[in-house]
């Protein structure tokens, strides 16, 4: 199965700075087949971007994702209170499905 | 707009089976547009994909599971379900359903609230 390792694995960073989170397969994720997603303490996981750069329904434009087979990443332009979270990504390129261990963004 | 809300017992005793339900609302769960999918949650710790499931009653698990997992589908109800039978302490995590789009792509959205399943005598 692929292993997706996410960098770095807490971001303390203070409102309005741009945050820039990593995730790394241990091989090829075939057709950008990643998906990232926002979980807030106490929450369900909430959908961010899939296909690797689509945002999904409703997910601010601040929100970006990019890269290709093995390097990913999910870029927030200018962080905002609402934002201090835990972020996973996902890969269904090959199965079973599988997640990364996850990188908390904190208040700074 | 679709929501999903996960039911079942909260606590389950070692080697029994844990049994929940995923009822769906605001879309039919037989339009053949998505598959419906379970994913679990070990407190404080990362995401686990178990399986998802066709309208039509196709299943699909991960491998790591896939002996002691059974995902089943009621479309009378609106419902699908999932079953893990064998339960350790290890199975303890909050459960989640979730919504997968028709297709070649695999990701979760929406997802329902979640339920904490502990495993314990």
């Amino acid at each position: 199965e692929i292993v997706l390792t996410q960098s770095p694995g807490t971001l303390s960073l203070s409102p309005g700075e741009r945050a820039t989170l990593s995730c790394r397969a241990s091989q090829s994720v075939s057709s950008s087949y990643l998906a990232w997603y926002q979980q807030k303490p106490g929450q369900a996981p909430r959908l961010l971007i899939y296909g690797a750069s689509s945002r999904a329904t409703g997910i601010p434009d601040r929100f970006s994702g990019s890269g290709s087979g093995t390097d990913f990443t999910l870029t927030i332009s200018r962080l905002e209170p609402e934002d201090f979270a835990v972020y996973y990504c996902q890969q269904y390129g090959s199965s079973p499905v599988t997640f990364g261990q996850g990188t908390k963004v904190e208040i700074k | 707009q679709v929501q999903l809300q996960e039911s079942g017992p909260g606590l389950v005793k070692p080697s029994q089976t844990l049994s929940l339900t995923c009822t769906v609302s605001g879309g039919s769960i037989s339009s053949g547009d998505y598959y419906w999918s379970w994913i679990r949650q070990p407190p404080g710790k990362g995401l686990e994909w178990i399986g998802y499931i066709y309208y039509s009653g196709s299943t699909y698990y991960n491998p790591s599971l896939k002996s002691r997992v059974t995902i089943s589908v009621d479309t009378s109800k609106n419902q699908f379900s999932l079953k893990l039978s064998s339960v350790t302490a290890a199975d303890t995590a909050v459960y989640y359903c979730a919504r997968v789009p028709w297709g070649p792509g695999v990701w979760f959205d929406p997802w329902g609230q979640g339920t904490l399943v502990t495993v314990s005598s």
